[in-house]
């Protein structure tokens, strides 16, 4: 399996300020997606990464919000934007090689929003 | 009705014992499910997948599907300490690449 680098691990923000989250693949993947894990919850999809173009937002999430880049098969960016408390949560990123196979993810970024 | 619906937890077994976790998912045309484990503070790691109908034994993790049923399940025989965690039921939906997570089971394993 690929192995995935996430950064930072943690950090701990002021509202009204962005975080970008940087996921490095050591190998080039198919898909990247980007999930929220709220404390206690499952986790919940944000967006599917698309390299060179814009990413695919779930309902509820909104590119002002979380703007994602991918600009290649190995790298991604997720950037959390005016950031509140209730943001505050685990941000995963998550790799797969296509349709039917397993998804593998990273270590994880705990945000916590003051 | 939520895609994937694991049976409410915290379940807590006995070492030694076996723990079984359960999972329904309402997307009938979905062809592919997976078992992670996700220790306190860390994150998902894969454990188990099956496409086919029936059992698939790996170590002490059983999986079993019946799309008929629209029912996979997870066993854990053998329960140790470290199996404590939570189990998230994941499917992939139809015709998407995107997997579809279950609330999770906490398993608690007393020793």
């Amino acid at each position: 399996s690929a192995v995935i680098s996430q950064k930072p691990s943690r950090d701990i923000c002021q509202r009204g300020t962005s975080l970008t989250i940087q996921c490095q693949v050591d190998s080039q993947v198919t898909m990247m997606f980007w999930y929220r894990q709220q404390p206690g919850q499952s986790l919940t999809l944000i967006a599917t990464a698309n390299q060179g173009s814009e990413a695919t937002y779930e309902s509820g999430f909104v590119i002002d919000k979380f703007p994602i880049s991918r600009p290649n098969l190995t790298f991604s960016t997720l950037t959390v934007s005016n950031m509140s408390p209730e943001d505050s949560s685990i941000y995963l990123c998550s790799v797969s090689e296509g349709l039917n196979t397993e998804a593998f993810f990273g270590q994880g970024t705990r945000l916590t929003v003051v | 009705q939520k895609e994937v619906e694991q049976n409410s937890g915290p379940l807590s077994v006995p070492e030694g014992a076996i723990a079984s976790l359960n999972c329904t998912y309402s997307d009938r045309g979905s062809q592919s499910f997976f078992w992670y484990r996700q220790y306190s503070g860390k994150s998902p790691e894969l454990i188990m997948f099956i496409y086919s109908n029936g059992d698939k034994e790996d170590g002490r993790f059983t999986a079993q599907l019946n799309k008929a049923s629209q029912y996979v399940s997870l066993l854990i025989r053998d329960s140790q300490p470290s199996d404590s965690a939570t189990y998230l039921c994941a499917v992939n939906i139809s015709d998407d690449y995107k997997l579809s997570f279950g609330a999770g089971t906490t398993v608690t394993v007393r020793a």
